[in-house]
Formats: C-alpha cells, sequence, structure tokens
C-alpha cells in the first residue's frame, strides 16, 4: 500500500536551534510532495510543496525541503526555530501515481523549549 | 472571507443520530475531499468528488456517506453516528491533479 513514514512523532528543540523534520514515500518515481502545518485548533495551512525542478524548495515562514530520489525523502528543515513554530507538521505525498490523491503521514509534533 | 468554510464547527451528538457536516468553497476548485483526523493517524480520505457528477470512496468510508450538491459544495453525513466517529473533520479542495489541497477550519464532532 501507498504509505508516507514520519518517523518522528514528538520532536523537542531550543528556540533558535536548527530542525529537520524527516519524510519517507513508500511509492512513485514522480511523486508531488508537500509539507503542511497546523497549529492547534487551526486547519492545514501549506508549508510548501515540490512537483518538479529543482529538489531544494522553499516554502513560507522561513522552512525549506529537499526532495532525495534515491531516498524516497522529502524532509523539512528550518535554521533557526521560534518559539510560535510550535505546531504538528504533515508530509503528504500525491500526483497521477497516488489516484491524484494526497496521501498524509501520521504527523510530528513539534515542542519550541526557550 | 475565508475560502473553504466548514459547518458547524463543533458538535456533540448522541450514539444513533444522523449528522450532517456542510463545506463550501469560494475557491471555483472542481475537487473537494473529505478527511478525518485522529491523534497519531494523521488525516484519512473518507471520501473525494473530482466533479460534481464524480463521488469516490476513501479508505474509511463505512459508516459515511456524502452530497455533492454543488460545485461549491460537499456535505458530509454520518447517518447512524457511533462514538469511534468522535474526530475532527477537515474538507479541502484542490484544482489540478493531485496538486496542492486548500483546508477549511475543521469540525469537531463528538459522539457521546
Amino acid at each position: 500500500a501507498q504509505s508516507v513514514t514520519q518517523p518522528d512523532i514528538h520532536i523537542t528543540v531550543s528556540e533558535g536551534a536548527s530542525l529537520e523534520l524527516r519524510c519517507n514515500y513508500s511509492y512513485g518515481a514522480t511523486p508531488y510532495l508537500f509539507w503542511y502545518v497546523q497549529s492547534p485548533g487551526q486547519g492545514l495551512q501549506l508549508l510548501l510543496k515540490y512537483f518538479s525542478g529543482d529538489t531544494l524548495v522553499q516554502g513560507i515562514k522561513g522552512f525549506e525541503a529537499e526532495f532525495k530520489r534515491s531516498q524516497s525523502s522529502f524532509n523539512l528543515r528550518k535554521p533557526s526555530v521560534h518559539w510560535s513554530d510550535a505546531a504538528e507538521y504533515f508530509c503528504a505525498v500525491g500526483g497521477p501515481e497516488y489516484g491524484n490523491k494526497l496521501v498524509f503521514g501520521a504527523g510530528t509534533i513539534l515542542r519550541v523549549k526557550s | 472571507d475565508a475560502d473553504v468554510t466548514q459547518t458547524p464547527r463543533n458538535r456533540i451528538t448522541k450514539t444513533g443520530k444522523r449528522i450532517m457536516l456542510e463545506c463550501s468553497q469560494t475557491k471555483g476548485h472542481d475537487r473537494m475531499y473529505w478527511y478525518r483526523q485522529d491523534p497519531g493517524l494523521g488525516l484519512q480520505l473518507i471520501y473525494y468528488s473530482f466533479d460534481v457528477k464524480d463521488i469516490n470512496k476513501g479508505e474509511i468510508s463505512d459508516g459515511y456517506s456524502v452530497s455533492r450538491q454543488a460545485q461549491a459544495k460537499f456535505s458530509l453525513s454520518l447517518e447512524s453516528a457511533i462514538p469511534n466517529q468522535t474526530a475532527l473533520y477537515f474538507c479541502a479542495t484542490s484544482a489540478l491533479h493531485g496538486g496542492e489541497q486548500f483546508f477549511g477550519p475543521g469540525t469537531r464532532l463528538t459522539v457521546l
């Protein structure tokens, strides 16, 4: 079955430290890749997306992600975390190989300590 | 104004009751989706519709039904609610094949 793995359920980082959230997908030669963020009590907001081209993509709020086809990964990074980044982050994969639907990972909850 | 709206935002109901959750969008998108979110499980697709005459089951459609009344409206019904349908429900829309989806604010449903 098509799946998306986010191996870290919770991550805690200090404010100002760097962040990397991991995401691996199980299937697809040309996946469409997404990172969404969900703040408490809110809906999902798109941080960034990759369809094709440059494998390093920039998103909102200072986030970036890198697509590595050889590792089937699309990890999210931020060089310096702010307290307002505390939220839950979801990786998703879509495209024609996924029936034009999105498959979501289980999410990673980010805690930021001061 | 929000592009994707959901009503109600919160609902508490009893086992066996019929419940309808509504979704409206002003984005002009053809594609609409219903998901449920449970802690630790991410978002699971319940139903999706690629246009007004198209309805498809998702991963977890049992116990749910949908109606696509117009391009802008997509409703989710629980015919006879049960406690394990207590969850956060999201509606989403998209314009492209498998592309970016835009989410509503969610409906928190509690079934007692």
